[in-house]
């Protein structure tokens, strides 16, 4: 159980083009999703908080009108990097959390997005 | 943002030798969690742990919530080559999680 998926695992795109990551639980229902950047060798960086319904929460630092965060349904959130630009070449890593008291995180595979 | 510290940051330790890493913050937790990574992955939870004190296994791994709230170990014994990886310790107080530093794992047969 608490599976999660990404898709695309990886994704080579030119500068400038906008580029989009979907995030789904596959055996739950999430009702809140998590979007991470993870640069070679560092640790995982939180970017934004995804609520499904609502407006995503960045945190400091992080463009909201360059990372477009949709949750649509409680087993879907995507990640849209628009005019991508190659110092955003990253790992990126969802998680789903199963809610309540229980912090748990299920992550996905992530993405690798190479910009040009 | 912030960090939890973890060390060692990396270890080279042959096979069947145990292993024993921490996690170190300068503000309290209510759940520590661990975590590995294998490369081009997502990590994968290993163990949860809610109270202060708690010592929890799961296999040849053992975790322990620090009675301060402040820190944790992960203890893994018996290695083999497949527990090479990246370890990561996260603390959350809210849904948010804070991760370490990251502790990186080599076995030699």
């Amino acid at each position: 159980g608490a599976v999660v998926s990404q898709h695309p695992s990886r994704v080579i795109c030119k500068s400038g083009t906008s580029v989009k990551i979907e995030c789904r639980s596959l055996d739950f229902q999430a009702t809140t999703m998590f979007w991470y950047r993870q640069f070679p060798k560092q640790s995982l960086m939180l970017m934004a908080t995804s609520n499904e319904g609502s407006k995503a929460t960045y945190e400091q630092g992080v463009e909201k009108d360059k990372f477009l965060i949709n949750h649509a349904s409680l087993t879907l959130s995507t990640l849209t990097v628009t005019s991508a630009h190659p110092e955003d070449s990253s790992f990126y890593i969802c998680s789903a959390s199963l809610g309540g008291r229980n912090n748990e995180q299920f992550f996905g595979p992530g993405t690798r997005l190479t910009v040009l | 943002g912030q960090q939890l510290n973890q060390s060692p940051q990396s270890m080279f330790i042959q096979e069947g030798e145990d292993v024993s890493m921490n996690c170190t913050s300068s503000s309290i937790f209510n759940t520590w969690l661990w975590y590995k990574q294998d490369p081009g992955e997502g990590p994968v939870l290993l163990i949860a742990l809610y109270k202060a004190g708690e010592l929890t296994s799961n296999g040849r791994l053992t975790a322990q919530f620090g009675i301060t709230r402040k820190d944790s170990f992960l203890n893994i014994s018996a290695s083999i080559p497949s527990d090479v990886g990246i370890y990561f310790c996260a603390g959350a107080n809210t849904d948010k999680l804070i991760f370490g530093t990251g502790t990186r794992l080599q076995v030699f047969p």
